[in-house]
């Protein structure tokens, strides 16, 4: 069965920093690309960024409001995602989701988990 | 950057049709993914690729997508599938989500 489980969302000031955790299990999580997408509150869906596999060098990319800003890694031997956040903003708060894309014809997320909820404030 | 438009809410009366609309220029050209999201639970993927479903989602979700617009339909729809509903396309490497509809069943 595949899992996503994310982790290390909570309160945290303008300026600061965090680090989010996505354990994945169920899958070979080495051999696919992994992507993180937002929900701040009373909006819609944002995606955030990606990770490609080893065979891709690792290569990332990311929505213009986070580049410089945020950074994803992973470690496949450990099955772990991961989002560092620095620089916060408060339009930064929202639910973090991690999420398996499929692709080849199209690209799109067949599992998600349930999500970490990340507040940013004073 | 690309853009997808879905109207804020829909109702529909339970057993009836209820049709999502996502409008994006020449969306049509593009694959088309629906996710349901309800409070407290991870976005379920429900359509994929304008028409296709994943095992375990019911028949009565289908969808198509031409022109500019794509369109999620729930046949018979039921008290369960009141929900926030999402479009998502690929543009130019980034993945791209509509502003969300609301779906009321009443």
């Amino acid at each position: 069965e595949v899992q996503l489980e994310e982790s290390g969302g909570r309160l945290v000031q303008p300026g600061g920093s965090l680090r989010l955790s996505c354990t994945a299990s169920g899958f070979t999580f080495s051999d696919l690309y992994m992507d993180w997408v937002r929900q701040a509150p009373g909006k819609g869906l944002e995606w955030v960024g990606r990770i490609r596999n080893k065979a891709n060098s690792y290569t990332t990319e990311y929505v213009a409001s986070v580049e410089g800003r945020f950074t994803i890694s992973r470690d496949d031997s450990k099955n772990l995602l991961y989002l560092q956040m620095n620089s916060l903003k408060t339009e930064d708060t929202a639910v973090y989701y991690c999420a398996r894309p499929r692709s080849g014809s199209g690209y799109f997320f067949d599992f998600w988990g349930r999500g970490t909820l990340v507040t940013v404030s004073s | 950057s690309y853009e997808l438009t879905q109207p804020p809410s829909v109702s529909v009366s339970p057993g009836q049709t209820a049709s999502i609309a996502c409008s994006g220029d020449k969306l049509g050209y593009k694959y088309t993914h629906w996710y349901q999201h309800k409070a407290g639970q991870p976005p379920l993927l429900v359509i994929y690729q304008d028409n296709k479903r994943p095992s375990g989602i019911p028949e009565r979700f289908s969808g198509s997508n031409s022109g500019n617009t794509a369109t999620l339909t729930i046949s018979g729809t039921q008290t369960i599938d009141e929900a926030d509903y999402s479009c998502q396309a690929w543009d130019s490497g980034t993945v791209v989500f509509g502003g969300g509809t609301k779906l009321t069943v009443l």
